[in-house]
């Protein structure tokens, strides 16, 4: 059984502080997502990534899959309270199994103005 | 705006009530996903269908019924639901479920409590 583990769950910070979220497993994946979900909406897709050491940019924010595919990191540069919310990690299999993903536990981001 | 449109955004029922989620999208996707989340927790898959037919059950209670009328629409089906169903229902999309892996994008939810 393949698994994310997501860590920080939880991280409250204050406004213009970075902060790094990591997603590990001991398992290879053909791409990663990761979603933000804000309080009573469905998750947001932010960024898929896909090659091994690849870096994607979304403004102040940063995505990098692993050499090996199977770990990834989001790290958020003078973070804002705007950027508050669920974010979560998701590992497609190597072998596509009818278009499950493999959930991370999910990190509670709270920053304070 | 998401473009996956889910109706209700809330429902509140008892246990022996029969209701629906419907869920639409118009962005020519042939996979359509139910997932049920609970509060602060990753979504869990419960169904998942390619092409209008039911490829994946995740082990699902008998009160949930899936139903996909044509390539755009998703139904689930309630029927006698339990406290613990309690949760956010999310649907999802994706352009397929073969092949290269396609992202899922998400809906904003039907927030369900059961009396």
């Amino acid at each position: 059984t393949q698994l994310l583990k997501q860590s920080p769950q939880f991280l409250s910070i204050q406004e213009g502080e970075n902060l790094t979220v990591y997603c590990n497993s001991s398992s290879v994946f053909s791409s990663l997502q990761w979603y933000r979900q804000e309080p009573g909406e469905g998750p947001v897709l932010l960024v898929t990534v896909v090659t091994g050491g690849e870096v994607k940019k979304l403004k102040r924010l940063t995505f990098q899959f692993g050499d090996a595919r199977k770990d990834s990191s989001l790290h958020i540069t003078a973070a804002q309270p705007g950027d508050t919310g669920l974010y979560l990690c998701a590992g497609a299999p190597t072998l596509n199994q009818g278009g499950k993903l493999i959930f991370g536990q999910g990190t509670e981001l709270s920053v304070k103005p | 705006d998401t473009e996956v449109t889910q109706t209700p955004k809330h429902l509140v029922m008892g246990m022996t009530n029969k209701k629906s989620l419907k869920c639409e999208q118009h962005m020519g996707h042939r996979a359509m996903y139910w997932y049920k989340q609970k509060a602060k927790k990753p979504p869990e898959l419960m169904f998942v269908y390619s092409y209008e037919k039911l490829s994946i059950n995740e082990s699902v209670p008998s009160r949930f019924s899936p139903e996909c009328p044509n390539s755009s629409l998703l139904n689930l089906h309630l029927h006698a639901l339990q406290p613990e169903d309690s949760a956010l229902y999310l649907c999802a999309s994706s352009q397929d479920a073969q092949g290269v892996f396609q992202p899922q994008h998400f809906g904003d939810g039907t927030r369900l409590s059961i009396l």
